[in-house]
């Protein structure tokens, strides 16, 4: 059954250093992507980063990369020179492309607090 | 800019009563999603739908049902609300087809039920 695992409940980070969020997954399915979001504390989830499951690269949005090791079977997402903007919940999710059909799950979440 | 507006921030219904939480999503997106968010769980998937009138069972369904009588609103029911579905509820919608696009989501409602 496909699993999402966020083992951090909350992460300090120091203004304009890096933070990495951990996430590990469980699948059977060769074909899969995994999403991050952020959920600032206004309640809105915000799409952050995509990576495919068969992709070569490390997908890249700006300020974040996701560290993505198919074979341990993790996704971290490194935020680089953190902001206090960037304090809120963070969300790894997976969807299975050729079982999971419609259904996207979530991990637990990690709560960040970037500290001036 | 792509935009899923939920009826209502913020609700406070009593046990036994039957309420409805409203998603409206202007993209023409297929598929739509009703999650309950509470701490330390994450999002999990009460119901939902891959077209028009179409709907199916998440993860946790009981106590709940849904309505998609038009492509841009997806209606969340609470039959008879119990003080355990107090939470946080979210919408979300999606275009079908790739694996790679992402879900929208709306700005949450926070149902407390007294």
């Amino acid at each position: 059954a496909q699993k999402i695992t966020q083992t951090q409940p909350g992460m300090f980070v120091q203004e304009k250093e890096a933070v990495t969020l951990d996430c590990t997954y469980d699948t059977s399915d060769p074909s899969y992507g995994l999403f991050w979001y952020k959920q600032p504390s206004s309640g809105e989830m915000i799409f952050l980063i995509y990576q495919g499951s068969y992709d070569q690269q490390n997908a890249t949005e700006g300020r974040y990369s996701l560290n993505f090791q198919k074979a341990r079977k993790s996704a971290n997402l490194v935020i680089s020179a953190s902001q206090l903007g960037d304090s809120a919940m963070y969300f790894c999710a997976m969807r299975e492309g050729s079982t999971g059909g419609f259904k996207t799950i979530f991990g637990a979440g990690t709560r960040l607090f970037v500290k001036a | 800019d792509v935009k899923v507006t939920q009826s209502s921030r913020y609700l406070v219904k009593r046990t036994g009563e039957k309420v409805f939480l409203e998603c409206v999503q202007d993209m023409d997106h297929e598929n739509m999603f009703w999650y309950r968010q509470d701490p330390g769980l994450g999002l999990r998937l009460i119901y939902f739908s891959y077209d028009v009138k179409m709907k199916e069972k998440g993860d946790i369904p009981e106590g709940y049902s849904v309505s998609r009588e038009k492509k841009e609103r997806f209606s969340l029911i609470l039959e008879s609300a119990s003080t355990n579905q107090t939470s946080m509820y979210l919408c979300a919608s999606r275009m079908a087809g790739a694996t790679n696009q992402p879900q929208h989501f709306g700005d949450g409602t926070r149902l407390s039920i007294l």
